[in-house]
């Protein structure tokens, strides 16, 4: 089973409407790590989350980590075209902070 | 600042060849790590590097193999390729407060 587990797979949402996505570890986070990637393209850094209960926020999206949970959760609000992508988690389950574990990433359309 | 580069962006190799693959991190940064990303397997690590040291590795056999030099440039390095070594490379170089920011990749292609 996977280390990792993104929900949902997919997601399409209507422009403008809020939406909320997952990643929940099997194991011990030490440290949470979001990223938005284009098809066949390089990952954007979006966040990093390390304490337990920490919530970041950068633009129109905000990220929480549930340390008890191991479950971290990312929100986006009144989505536009531009949110569309894959995102993904990776995380630190080892605390040798450069060596992540990767979901498989959620793919998220925003129609107009 | 300038993002992390990496060169080439695109290669096709034929079954056998070797390749090397180049990754120039932020500057200030010591720290980069490779990744192979395929439809089949997702994300995976295959090591780091910090000041010229393997300070990670990941689940790859030793026809993965890389390096780091002085000026924290990294090479990755793929002998004897085979079918299954087609992927996105990426790496990534990390800050003190261990912000991973990645590279554009490079697409390997094996005929």
């Amino acid at each position: 089973s996977q280390e990792l587990e993104q929900s949902p797979q997919s997601l399409i949402v209507q422009e403008g409407k809020n939406l909320t996505i997952n990643c929940t570890s099997s194991k011990t986070l030490y440290g949470l790590y979001w990223y938005k990637q284009k098809y066949g393209e390089g990952l954007i850094f979006l966040m990093m989350l390390q304490k337990g209960g920490e919530e970041k926020s950068h633009e129109k999206i905000t990220a929480k980590l549930d340390e008890k949970k191991q479950q971290s959760s990312l929100h986006i609000t009144a989505s536009q075209p531009s949110h569309a992508g894959i995102y993904l988690c990776g995380a630190d389950l080892s605390g040798a902070n450069s060596k992540l574990t990767f979901g498989k990433g959620i793919t998220l359309s925003v129609r107009p | 600042k300038a993002g992390v580069t990496q060169t080439p962006r695109y290669l096709i190799k034929t079954r056998g060849q070797q390749v090397t693959l180049s990754c120039s991190p932020i500057s200030g940064h010591r720290s980069v790590s490779w990744y192979q990303q395929t439809p089949g397997q997702g994300l995976q690590f295959l090591f780091e590097y910090f000041s010229e040291t393997q300070r990670n590795k990941g689940n790859f056999p030793g026809r993965f193999s890389g390096r780091q030099f002085s000026n924290s440039r990294s090479e990755m390095n793929v002998s004897t390729l085979e079918l299954g070594d087609s992927a996105l490379y990426l790496c990534a170089s990390s800050s003190l407060y261990n912000e991973q920011f990645f590279g554009p990749g490079t697409r390997l292609t094996v005929l």
